[in-house]
């Protein structure tokens, strides 16, 4: 099984600020088959990006991805107030798996 | 717009089984493109894939849990279904269901990657 650490656990940032998540894989993830989701509190997830760097439908630009092998990012330009939320990796190149979530909070 | 939506019981018995639909509205579950998931979330904690489905009947499971998980599919209904046997407190959770798409190249198909459509998640509790 692939295991996904993310980090930091909590970011906490002010509006119109740059946040960089990180996901670290146990072993090589094939084909940078990783996803990035987005939870807000008594919501499911919505898809962010997947390919490691491809944003799904809809998604504003200010979220990108990168990253290959083991290590991911995924960076908020400039946070919006909308923004504010927990943020899930996902593999999908053996099997599926998540990491543990990095939440972005409100300084 | 597709939607997905889960329904079951919300209270479950410790060793009994949990058993929960998944309806899928504004598109076909019988698509070649799609697996179909289940993923949980105990309340405050991370993520868990529990097992997926193609419309055929083959099916992929979280080995952590797969000697308790069936997941069936009724084409005919366009829904699919998960039960859990032998509950415990552990397994209370948010249950959500998910389109999960596949890539088929001209002479293989892949793995189901990621999760685009999900249900609103419904809260099981095991509990006497």
């Amino acid at each position: 099984e692939i295991v996904l650490t993310q980090s930091p656990g909590t970011l906490s940032l002010s509006p119109g600020e740059r946040a960089t998540l990180s996901c670290r894989a146990s072993q090589s993830v094939s084909s940078s088959y990783l996803a990035w989701y987005q939870q807000k509190p008594g919501q499911a997830p919505r898809l962010l990006i997947y390919g490691a760097s491809s944003r799904a439908t809809g998604i504003p630009d200010r979220f990108s991805g990168s990253g290959s092998g083991t290590d991911f990012t995924l960076t908020i330009s400039r946070l919006e107030p909308e923004d504010f939320a927990v943020y899930y990796c996902q593999q999908y190149g053996s099997y599926w798996t998540f990491g543990q979530g990095t939440k972005v909070e409100i300084k | 717009q597709l939607q997905l939506q889960e329904s079951g019981p919300g209270l479950v018995k410790p060793s009994e089984t949990l058993s929960l639909t998944c309806t899928v509205s504004g598109g076909s579950i019988s698509s070649s493109s799609y697996y179909w998931g289940w993923i949980r979330q105990p309340p405050g904690k991370g993520l868990e894939w529990i097992g997926s489905i193609y419309y055929s009947g083959s099916t992929y499971y979280n080995p952590s849990l797969k000697s308790r998980v069936t997941i069936s599919v009724d084409t005919s209904k366009n829904q699919f279904s998960l039960k859990l046997s032998s509950v415990t407190a552990a397994d209370t959770a948010v249950y959500y269901c998910a389109r999960h798409p596949r890539y088929c190249s001209s002479t293989s198909c892949y793995l189901p990657l990621w999760f685009d459509y999900w249900g609103q998640g419904t809260l099981v509790t095991v509990s006497s």
